[in-house]
């Protein structure tokens, strides 16, 4: 069975300072996506950033990088130079395919990020 | 280019009721999948609909619906409403690869109440 792992709850860090945010993940698929998402209080979720299981380089988008380890199944998620802005519950997802065009995407329990002045 | 929209925002029904969400994607994307968040749950897909056809569908029963209009639009139904179904929902769309895609775009959700 797929499953995602986020096991900080809850994380603080000062404004300008990096923060990386835990995922691992569980899947016997060789094919796979793994993805983040941020969710501010609004309710609304933000794609950052997407990893595929046969991409050799981390994924980097703006101050967002994903670190890629896939022998040990996890997919941290790494926001650099952090902002107030940056405050919001922040989701790893995990895309798994069961044949043909049967996709299934399974999401963590979350990580609510607070950036402190 | 204006993003996904949702209606109605937010919504309170009572037990045994049925619901129907809306959603209208992105310009030119052809796919559109729902989701619902609750805090014991937390996220989980619901199905995706490409060109009105139903191409993917996650392990909810069959009192959740959904439909697909030619212009992309999407509706969800719920029916004989049950206390846990209270959540947000959200809805996503993208060009055409959705679940097989890189990227899904979100709308702001509709928050049901079931009392």
């Amino acid at each position: 069975a797929q499953k995602i792992t986020q096991t900080q709850p809850g994380m603080f860090v000062q404004e300008k300072e990096a923060v990386t945010l835990d995922c691992t993940y569980d899947t016997s698929d060789q094919s796979y996506g793994l993805f983040w998402y941020k969710q501010p209080s609004s309710g609304e979720m933000i794609f950052l950033i997407y990893q595929g299981s046969y991409d050799e380089q981390n994924a980097t988008e703006g101050r967002y990088s994903l670190n890629f380890q896939k022998a040990r199944k996890s997919a941290n998620l790494v926001i650099s130079a952090s902002q107030l802005g940056d405050s919001a519950m922040y989701f790893c997802a995990m895309r798994t395919n069961s044949g043909g065009s049967n996709y299934k995407l399974t999401f963590g329990k979350g990580t609510l990020l607070t950036v402190n002045p | 280019k204006a993003g996904v929209t949702q209606t109605p925002r937010y919504l309170i029904k009572t037990r045994g009721q049925q619901v129907t969400l809306s959603c209208s994607p992105i310009s030119g994307h052809r796919s559109v999948s729902w989701y619902q968040q609750t805090p014991g749950q937390g996220l989980q897909f619901l199905f995706e609909y490409f060109s009105e056809t139903q191409r993917n569908k996650g392990n909810f029963p069959g009192r959740f619906s959904g439909r697909q209009f030619s212009n992309s639009r999407s509706e969800m139904n719920v029916s004989t409403l049950e206390l846990g179904d209270s959540a947000l929902y959200l809805c996503a769309s993208s060009l055409a690869g959705g679940l097989a895609g890189t990227e899904q775009y979100f709308g702001p959700g509709t928050r049901l109440t079931v009392t």
